[in-house]
Parts: C-alpha cells; structure tokens; sequence
C-alpha cells in the first residue's frame, strides 16, 4: 500500500520560500495525479494546485497564481511543493495527496478525487 | 470558480442515530465529480466518497453519498462513536474546491 511521505516542519522569516517534499513509499506515481492541499489553523482545506508527474504538467489555484510552483521527479517518486512570498496568512499544515483516476478538459483542467494523503507538513511564518 | 456550501455547519446526534450533511453547488457540478473527506483532530483527511456516490477502498457501508448537479449529500445510516468529525465536500469538476466544512460531534 503506497504512503506518501512528507519533510518535517519549516519555520520561515516573511518573504522567504518554503519547499515541502512528498515521497511515495511502497508504491510510485504511476498514472497518477499529485495534489496539495493546505489547512491554516482552525480552518477549512483549500486546494493550491496539482501535477500530473508522467507528464510534467501542473495547474494552479487562481489565487496561489505566481507565487506557488509544483514538480515531480518521478524517477524518485517524489513531488515538491514551493510557495514564494510567505507572509503570516501562509502559515498552515500543507498536505500532498495522491489523485486517481485524473482526466484533463481543455476548459476545466484537470479532475482528480484524493484518495491517499500524507501526514501534512507544518509550515509556520513567523519574524 | 465554483463555491460549495455545506450545512449544517454543526450537527449534534448520538451514535446509533442517522446522519445527514448536505453540500450545494453554485453551479453544476460536471460529471458527479463530488467527494467527500472526513478529517479527525490532528490527522490528514481521509476519502470516504468519490464520484457523489462510490465508497473509497475500505468504507464501511453505513456511509454513502447521492446527489447531481448543485446538490449532494452524505448519509451515515447508524453513528459509531469513531465516526464523530469533521466532514468536507470537495468538488473536482471545474479546478477544484472544498466546502467549510460540517462538524458531527456528540450529543
């Protein structure tokens, strides 16, 4: 059974850039999708965006936009996550997820549901 | 971008009883591309439901999900005391989206 493991906690200065890693252990990526997800403290989830690895492609939240970039190496089986411009409102456990069963539309992008999800990382944004 | 409302946003019940949570779209959701997430305190969200109504490897059949088009909803049919948590719906038609959430806690 595949597990998607993630790196430990960041602390980071506002400003800087955070990198979050996520490996798949037991398993690979395989015609698979990888999504991340984030949650701020006593909040609801909100998606930032995903890659298909096969491919290389990404797409993004509209409103992470520029600031978020998502890649795969799949010969490790390993997705990454990097936000720029962290401010305080960054600050959140950020979850990668495996997404099955993706299909693309020219129009709606990619569609995916998220069926095996990593621990989180904690990503705290503090002066 | 579509925006998903759930409600109740709090529902009280004891185990035993039946639960149901809704979910409502702005719009359509295209090809029942609705899941649903059940998160406990601490801990990643776990896939219950996809499709609007197929169940996820391993989820016991009390939990099941219906629905089409701008409204969906998740029905647990008897509570057992490990399903108190928090519920999201999350669409995946059109970029993605989560709801706000309902939280099932114990009466």
């Amino acid at each position: 059974q595949v597990q998607l493991v993630q790196s430990g906690a960041e602390v980071k200065k506002p400003g800087s850039s955070v990198r979050v890693s996520c490996k798949a252990s037991g398993g690979t990526f395989n015609g698979f999708a990888i999504g991340w997800v984030r949650q701020a403290p006593g909040q609801g989830l909100e998606w930032m965006g995903g890659i298909i690895p096969a491919f290389g492609t990404s797409n993004y939240a509209q409103r992470f936009q520029g600031r978020v970039t998502i890649t795969a190496d799949e010969s490790t089986s390993t997705a990454y996550m990097e936000l720029s411009g962290l401010g305080s409102e960054d600050t959140a456990v950020y979850y990668c997820a495996r997404g099955r069963d993706w299909a693309y539309d020219i129009l709606t992008g990619y569609s995916y549901y998220m069926d095996v999800w990593g621990k989180g990382t904690t990503v705290t944004v503090s002066s | 971008e579509i925006l998903l409302t759930q409600s109740p946003g709090t529902l009280s019940l004891s185990p035993g009883e039946r639960a149901t949570l809704s979910c409502r779209a702005s719009q359509s959701v295209s090809s029942s591309y609705l899941a649903w997430y059940q998160q406990k305190p601490g801990q990643a969200p776990r896939l219950l439901i996809y499709g609007a109504s197929s169940r996820a490897t391993g989820i016991p059949d009390r939990f099941s999900g219906s629905g089409s088009g701008t409204g969906f909803t998740l029905t647990i049919s008897r509570l057992e005391p490990e399903d108190f948590a928090v519920y999201y719906c999350q669409q995946y038609g059109s970029s993605h989206t989560f709801g706000q959430g309902t939280k099932l806690e114990i009466k």
